[in-house]
């Protein structure tokens, strides 16, 4: 099965809405945890990180606090504009033992209508 | 250049070609890594290279046949594709985790945008 489960295909809201991208993962580590955005021809890059409990990753207005208890890693941001557009991928680090990468998230398409 | 360059960035090719792609990352990381993107699996590991070292391979048909002859080079091999191998394939470059950093976010090229006829 996944080892992380975010908000599934594409999220629509208006300009100046709030936002909530939803990211959870399975694990018996303790990862590190991070947000990709991807747009247009380009590739992923990091938008924002939390390295241990409690720690709130921040980038442009965007918030995820790491929450061990609940293991999620949810992306906030108050007031969505149109240039927030883009794929949004929830990525921890080390999901199981060994394992050397980041496991990525299905992505969530962010369309921000005018 | 800076960060994680990739090379070429579109290329279309016959079933019966031979060609490679090649990445180049001028972070200083030791780690290095192949994925494929496309509509079905977004962000599918193909190969991980620690230290030069291939560390992972997913599952990868031998049609594609990595190479890192050091920690700033990494090539993807191609032959004989099928149809469905047309992706945007993806070089990314780390710390590796057992360096003990404690940083391991990735950082990804651009892509090279693959089509097989």
């Amino acid at each position: 099965g996944d080892s992380v489960v975010q908000t599934e295909g594409q999220v629509l809201p208006s300009e100046g809405d709030s936002l909530i991208v939803n990211c959870s993962y399975e694990t018996t580590q303790y990862p590190s945890l991070f947000w990709y955005v991807q747009y247009p021809g380009e590739g992923p890059q990091l938008h924002l990180k939390a390295m241990k409990a409690n720690d709130k990753g921040r980038n442009k207005g965007f918030e995820a606090m790491y929450r061990k208890e609940t293991t999620s890693f949810h992306l906030e941001k108050d007031s969505v504009q149109e240039s927030d557009s883009a794929v949004y991928f929830c990525a921890p680090s080390a999901l199981d033992t060994g394992r050397r990468a980041l496991t990525f998230g299905s992505g969530t398409r962010l369309q921000v209508q005018p | 250049e800076t960060g994680v360059t990739q090379t070429p960035r579109h290329l279309v090719m016959g079933m019966t070609n031979k060609k490679s792609l090649k990445c180049e990352q001028h972070l200083g990381h030791n780690a290095m890594y192949w994925y494929k993107q496309s509509a079905k699996k977004p962000l599918e590991l193909m190969f991980v290279y620690s230290l030069e070292e291939r560390v992972e391979n997913n599952s990868v048909p031998s049609r594609f046949s990595p190479e890192c002859p050091n920690s700033s080079h990494l090539f993807l091999h191609l032959h004989t594709l099928q149809p469905e191998d047309s992706a945007l394939y993806l070089c990314a470059s780390s710390q590796d985790f057992t360096s003990g950093s404690g940083s391991y976010e990735q950082y990804f090229g651009p892509g090279t945008r693959l089509t097989v006829t």
